[in-house]
């Protein structure tokens, strides 16, 4: 059974480093084909693309925040991590990680964690 | 702004038929066979319900259906349920940098 589960800090201040652990069960991101994203959604709005890793270490970014983004994995934890710097309010949002398919589409989903931006 | 159009809101009554329109370019959309559905509860992970435009995962009900014509994708659901009243997102592969793309959603009511 595939699952993916998201951890990090509930709330983090302006400015501050944000840091996100996907821990990844069902499958391996050593496994040829495999890749994983990550998703946000700030509350009331729509789902946003964030970052993609592959099984490769081959790395994509939003176009809008690739400055702030890093993606990375660990592969002996079976883990992709998401950092994002100097956070703002408007960075408030649940970040979904998921595991993506070759066709472009989200198979599976972790439960989200809902990161709050404030002072 | 979400790249990818979607209407705010549909409505139906059960047992009818609705359809959700996802209008892009040909950046996106109209350019790939790489659009999918994704159904979402208040509070919980959206759920994956057409990929490939046309292609439903394992356990989907098939009252879910998908269609493109141009740089217009469709989710089609039949039958109406009272279950089915969700938010509903289309997402697209795109060939611009930023690699997909998400809809703004669409809040179906089931009246």
């Amino acid at each position: 059974q595939v699952t993916l589960k998201e951890s990090g800090p509930a709330l983090v201040k302006p400015t501050q480093t944000l840091t996100l652990t996907c821990s990844l069960s069902g499958f391996s991101l050593s496994t040829s084909g495999m890749r994983v994203s990550w998703i946000r959604q700030p509350p009331g709005k729509a789902l946003e693309w964030l970052a993609r890793i592959d099984w490769d270490d081959d790395k994509f970014y939003s176009t809008s925040l690739k400055t702030r983004l890093t993606i990375s994995k660990d592969t002996s934890k079976n883990q992709v991590v998401l950092t994002m710097t100097n956070v703002d309010p408007v960075d408030t949002a649940t970040y979904y990680c998921a595991r993506i398919k070759w066709g472009y589409y989200f198979d599976n989903w972790g439960q989200g964690i809902l990161v709050t931006v404030s002072s | 702004q979400s790249a990818l159009t979607q209407p705010a809101s549909a409505s139906a009554s059960p047992g009818q038929s609705i359809t959700i329109s996802c209008t892009g370019t040909s950046s996106d959309v109209g350019g790939y066979n790489y659009v999918s559905w994704y159904q979402q509860y208040p509070g919980k992970a959206p759920k994956l319900m057409i990929y490939e435009v046309t292609y439903r995962p394992s356990g989907v009900s098939n009252r879910f259906s998908g269609s493109k014509s141009g740089n217009t994708a469709s989710l089609t659901i039949s039958g109406l349920q009272a279950e089915d009243e969700a938010d509903y997102y289309c997402s697209s592969y795109t060939s611009t940098s930023t690699l997909v793309v998400f809809g703004g959603g669409t809040k179906l009511t089931v009246l």
